[in-house]
């Protein structure tokens, strides 16, 4: 069965800061990836994913994510955190069919 | 282009009733998702529908089940509601062509409140 970890419930990072949200995942064969954000009450909004190639994923907003097979991990990054970017964060896996099993979310917050 | 959207937005029922749950699928997407979000948790995988057909399931009871139409919208039908159904239902269109199945798009949700 499919799995995935977010070990970091809460992360807070002052504006301007480099930010790295970490994501475990379990699967059998070739994982499909992605990180979907969500603003309070709304629905989710995809940032990017890895199907297959680069292993190195740009996604919108400045986002960024590595898939490293060898740690079964697909972290987020991004340089410089701004305000806007306080949300909940959410990284996936998809099998064939692309139903997908999600993490726990990390909330991440911004100071000014 | 219209993306994903859901009615009602609110829905409050009492324990034991029926709800009713709609979704419109992203233009040209064949597919529809559904997923169970309670209050601080991520989504979990209720069914897929493909086709008209139920395409794969989550560990969800038979008292939550669902319809495709042949517009590709989609119902989300929960009986004999109980406390812990209340959650955010989220909807979430692809498109299938062959085996694979593309990126899922999500809509804004149905909050629903089983009182």
């Amino acid at each position: 069965a499919q799995s995935v970890t977010q070990p970091d419930i809460h992360i807070t990072v002052s504006e301007g800061a480099s930010l790295e949200l970490r994501c475990n995942y379990s699967y059998g064969a070739t994982p499909y990836l992605f990180w979907y954000v969500q603003s309070p009450g709304q629905g989710l909004q995809l940032l990017l994913k890895y199907f297959s190639g680069d292993t190195l994923v740009q996604g919108i907003k400045g986002f960024e994510a590595e898939f490293k097979r060898s740690q079964s991990s697909f972290n987020l990054r991004k340089p410089s955190v701004h305000w806007s970017d306080a949300a909940e964060y959410f990284c996936a896996v998809g099998n064939a069919g692309n139903m997908l099993t999600f993490g726990g979310g990390t909330r991440l917050m911004v100071k000014p | 282009e219209t993306g994903v959207t859901q009615s009602p937005t609110h829905l409050i029922k009492t324990r034991g009733q029926q709800v009713t749950l709609r979704c419109s699928s992203q233009s040209g997407h064949n597919t529809v998702s559904w997923y169970q979000q309670a209050l601080g948790q991520g989504p979990q995988f209720i069914f897929q529908y493909y086709r008209e057909e139920e395409n794969g399931r989550g560990n969800f009871p038979p008292r939550f089940s669902g319809l495709q139409f042949p517009n590709y919208s989609s119902e989300l039908n929960v009986n004999a509601l109980e406390l812990d159904d209340s959650a955010l239902y989220l909807c979430a269109s692809s498109l299938t062509s062959g085996i694979s199945t593309d990126t899922q798009y999500f809509g804004p949700g149905t909050r629903l409140t089983v009182l």
